[in-house]
């Protein structure tokens, strides 16, 4: 089965710190691979996506993704953190043949201090 | 482009009533609808795919005949919560498949379902 992991819980770095957040997958083939986020009581705003072609990926507010085939991989990284970055961030995959039905990791919580 | 309004944005309701939540593709068709819920601190959990023009698809163990869904156009689908009771309460939140971009889903703001 597919199935998408988050080992980070919850995550707490200074504001102007380096950010990553670790999104691990399983499945046979390469899916296709997003990072949403999403504020306290809102819905989920796409960050980035990975479909095929130049593993790294750039996104909104200054995101970018690394994908990695060979360990499973799709970290997202930050080089500066603003504290507008407070909030969850999942990540989620979507299996080719699925008909776009996204399964989603568990989501890491990520406060930012001043 | 691409947005989704969801509505209403919170609801709060009696045990045994019924609830429509409505999704909405505002400047695109939407192929495919996706109701999803979540509980508190967790993730979101696929609760159907709706197709417009039939039936939902309901994940397993999602009750059909619970959470009634409607995919009438293009640009709407309802999500109605029948005989509502307090261990249903949660964040719905809806998404839609752009109809050129079948992998890609665009979310809606999310409904707050409190049932008392």
């Amino acid at each position: 089965a597919q199935s998408v992991t988050q080992p980070d819980i919850h995550i707490t770095v200074s504001e102007g710190a380096s950010l990553e957040l670790r999104c691990n997958y399983s499945y046979g083939a390469t899916p296709y691979l997003f990072w949403y986020v999403q504020s306290p009581g809102q819905g989920l705003q796409l960050l980035l996506k990975y479909f095929s072609g130049d593993t790294l990926v750039q996104g909104i507010k200054g995101f970018e993704a690394e994908f990695k085939r060979s360990q499973s991989s799709f970290n997202l990284r930050k080089p500066s953190v603003h504290w507008s970055d407070a909030a969850e961030y999942f990540c989620a995959v979507v299996k080719e043949t699925s008909g776009s039905r996204l399964t989603f990791g568990e989501g890491t919580q990520l406060t930012v201090n001043p | 482009g691409a947005v989704v309004s969801q509505h209403p944005s919170r609801v709060i309701c009696k045990s045994g009533t019924s609830v429509k939540i409505e999704c909405r593709s505002l400047d695109f068709q939407a192929t495919t609808m996706f109701w999803y819920r979540q509980f508190p601190k967790q993730s979101l959990m696929l609760m159907a795919t709706s197709n417009e023009g039939s039936k939902a698809t309901y994940e397993q163990g999602v009750e059909k005949d619970k959470f009634l869904i409607n995919h009438a156009s293009l640009t709407l689908s309802t999500l109605t919560v029948t005989s509502a009771h307090p261990e249903d309460s949660s964040f719905y939140i809806c998404s839609a498949g752009l109809r050129a971009s079948y992998n890609e889903q665009f979310f809606g703001p999310g409904t707050r379902l409190t049932v008392l």
